[in-house]
């Protein structure tokens, strides 16, 4: 059965901190990892990663992928009160020659003025 | 702007009253997507249409099924909701399946809450 699984599940960081969310997966026939923001309504894409040790970036946010342990992390530096959110990782995978996303159960994080 | 809509953003339903949900797109992709989201849970995929063709997931129970009359429009039928049925539903499009077009956008949800 294919698996996403985020951690840590929750995590409260003053403002200014640097945080670090990771994604771990086992699934077959990997294709990408997605990382996505939600708040109070539907997620808004962030990355998209493909390739191990490219690290993508914008802003205070960047993403990188290892293919090889099958994890990913998204680090947030310099944190604001409007990160706070649920980060969401997903996993695109080819199942029966269709492709679909698999989501992990997020992690909120909650940042404190 | 180019967009995913859904309507309505919420909806309050009786036990055993159908309800259609709605989600149209102004981006011209191929592929529509509709997820279940519950409360502190992560998005689970129902099924999804490549142009017209339908892909329903092993687990979506009968009581779910979905329509996509034109490439703009896509709609979910719930025959009987049951109270486990309250939860956000999620309409997404992509472009297509691979690599890049994969991306998915996601509109802003259908609330929905059964008595």
């Amino acid at each position: 059965e294919d698996k996403v699984v985020q951690s840590p599940l929750s995590l409260v960081v003053h403002e200014g901190d640097t945080v670090t969310l990771n994604c771990s997966y086992e699934v077959t026939n990997f294709r990408s990892l997605l990382w996505y923001k939600q708040e109070k309504k539907a997620p808004t894409f962030l990355f998209m990663l493909t390739s191990s040790g490219i690290e993508k970036k914008s802003g205070r946010l960047s993403s990188i992928l290892d293919k090889k342990e099958l994890f990913s992390i998204l680090n947030i530096t310099a944190t604001q009160t409007g990160d706070s959110a649920i980060y969401l990782c997903a996993v695109d995978i080819l199942n029966f020659g269709n492709e679909k996303l698999t989501f992990g159960t997020g992690t909120r994080l909650t940042i404190i003025p | 702007d180019a967009m995913v809509i859904q309507n309505p953003r919420y909806q309050v339903t009786q036990f055993g009253k159908p309800v259609t949900l709605s989600c149209s797109q102004t981006l011209n992709h191929n592929v529509m997507y509709w997820y279940q989201q519950k409360s502190s849970q992560a998005p689970k995929l129902l099924f999804h249409y490549y142009d017209k063709d339908f892909n329903n997931e092993a687990d979506t129970p009968d009581n779910f099924q979905s329509r996509r009359p034109n490439t703009s429009f896509c709609f979910l039928d719930i025959r009987s909701p049951g109270l486990g049925d309250a939860a956000m539903y999620l309409c997404a499009t992509s472009r297509g399946y691979s690599g890049f077009y994969n991306e998915q956008f996601f509109g802003p949800g259908t609330r929905l809450t059964v008595l």
